[in-house]
């Protein structure tokens, strides 16, 4: 029980586009989504938090109008990257918690974004 | 400031020798922690947390509040424990703050 998946897992887009990555809880409800950003052989960081219904919670330094994020139903959130730069590059993960018991968060497979 | 350290990039031990996996954090409030680990092309997956006071694996941490610190231990190592192993710090309901990992490599 409890996975998350993500779609797509690998995505090259070009300069100017932007690309929806899509993270799914398959088996419960996802009352919280997390989004998170590694660099290479760095740790995750905490992009944005969102319940479903409402409003992300974007950390400090991550610009919400660039890292769009939807959680429009509980067991769907998505996270457009508007007007992608190659900085954007990056592996993109999420996670989710059905906000029981211990709040334990189960994470996505991750998806590299390669922005040429 | 909140925050979470693994001063140890990469820790290589031979099998069946003890491994400690160093994790220090920083965080005004009531700490809740926890071991992640991500085997090689897998996901990221909790190992243990502080409040359950439990094995897993063959793994422990012990909560040290003077220290400031949450080191994961076994005393022997297996060559199936190599992976990266990350620890994080929940500062808040939703709120995770991760270190930048430790990769294990056991060596056979």
């Amino acid at each position: 029980g409890a996975v998350v998946s993500q779609h797509p897992s690998r995505v090259i887009c070009k300069s100017g586009t932007s690309v929806k990555i899509e993270c799914r809880s398959l088996d419960f409800q996802a009352t919280t989504m997390f989004w998170y950003r590694q660099f290479p052989k760095q740790s995750l960081m905490l992009m944005a938090t969102s319940n479903e219904g409402s409003k992300a919670t974007y950390e400090q330094g991550v610009e919400k109008d660039k890292f769009l994020i939807n959680h429009a139903s509980l067991t769907l959130s998505t996270l457009t990257v508007t007007s992608a730069h190659p900085e954007d590059s990056s592996f993109y993960i999420c996670s989710a918690s059905d906000n029981r018991g211990l709040y334990e968060q189960y994470f996505g497979p991750g998806t590299r974004l390669t922005v040429t | 400031a909140q925050r979470v350290t693994q001063p140890e990039k990469l820790l290589s031990v031979f099998k069946g020798a003890p491994v400690e996996l160093k994790c220090n954090y920083s965080y005004s409030g009531s700490p809740e922690l926890f071991w992640y680990v991500q085997y090689s092309r897998q996901r990221l997956q909790l190992l243990l947390r502080h409040i359950s006071r439990e094995s897993i694996k063959g793994f422990t941490a012990d909560l040290n509040k003077g220290e400031t610190s949450f080191h994961l231990k076994k005393p022997f190592a297996q060559e199936e424990d190599s992976a990266m192993y990350y620890c994080a710090l929940r500062a808040g309901t939703y709120k995770y703050i991760f270190g930048t990992g430790t990769r294990l490599k056991v060596l056979a």
